[in-house]
């Protein structure tokens, strides 16, 4: 069974520009929340997503959003980027909503933004 | 607020030698807690989970944590420490925080182990 799927793996972009990540949750995981991790921070909970709609949504600017389509697949957004955006982005997988609260996410190994 | 502490952001033990990974969290109700591994660019991997009951819950590749209640903490032990488990740990705390559900990681404690 394929684990949750994350592209790209690298990019580098410039402060003002906007940037797209994919995920590809494992087949049946309905849904897909999405982290940053950084040095400073840590792992900060950006959203989570079910049946096509966000349920759940951490403490991030509107600069940051996401969508996910029928087939479970998500993307995130982050636009006019700043030097602060650079992080590693996690997506995370599981069968139910709510899974911060009921059980097992597995992760993708994550999308590495550098933003210069 | 609600958090959760990591003490020791890096430890190192010796491969045989027992291991004790300490986490505090602050939460006011029965929080759901996980401890999760991370390995050198990888992805995050749950290694055990406590939701109630039995106080001492065992989990993958040989972990065991242990709930205590009176002290806000939820350790992760390990009593013979491989070569490969050297890697990035985080402990976690489910809750409800702003009518959103979600995971609130610790700031994670680096294992090195040595040969």
């Amino acid at each position: 069974k394929a684990g949750v799927t994350q592209t790209p793996r690298y990019l580098i972009k410039t402060r003002g520009q906007q940037v797209t990540l994919s995920c590809s949750p494992i087949s049946g995981h309905r849904s897909v929340s999405w982290y940053q991790q950084t040095p400073g921070q840590g792992l900060q909970f950006l959203f989570e997503y079910f049946s096509e709609t966000q349920r759940n949504k951490g403490n991030f600017p509107g600069r940051f959003s996401g969508r996910q389509f029928s087939n479970s697949r998500s993307e995130m957004n982050v636009s006019t980027l700043e030097l602060g955006d650079s992080a590693l982005y996690l997506c995370a997988s599981s069968l139910a909503l709510a899974s911060a609260r009921t059980g097992e996410l597995f992760f993708g190994e994550g999308s590495r933004l550098t933003v210069l | 607020a609600q958090s959760v502490t990591q003490p020791d952001i890096h430890i190192t033990v010796s491969e045989g030698a027992s291991l004790e990974l300490r986490c505090n969290y602050s939460y006011g109700a029965t929080p759901y807690l996980f401890w999760y591994v991370q390995s050198p660019g990888q992805g995050l991997q749950l290694l055990l989970k406590y939701f109630s009951g039995d106080t001492l819950v065992q989990g993958i590749k040989g972990f065991e944590a242990e709930f205590k209640r009176s002290q806000s903490s939820f350790n992760l032990r390990k009593p013979s420490v491989h070569w490969s488990d050297a890697a990035e740990y985080f402990c976690a705390v489910g809750l409800t925080q702003g009518g959103s559900e979600k995971l609130v990681f610790g700031k994670g404690t680096k294992l090195t182990v040595n040969p």
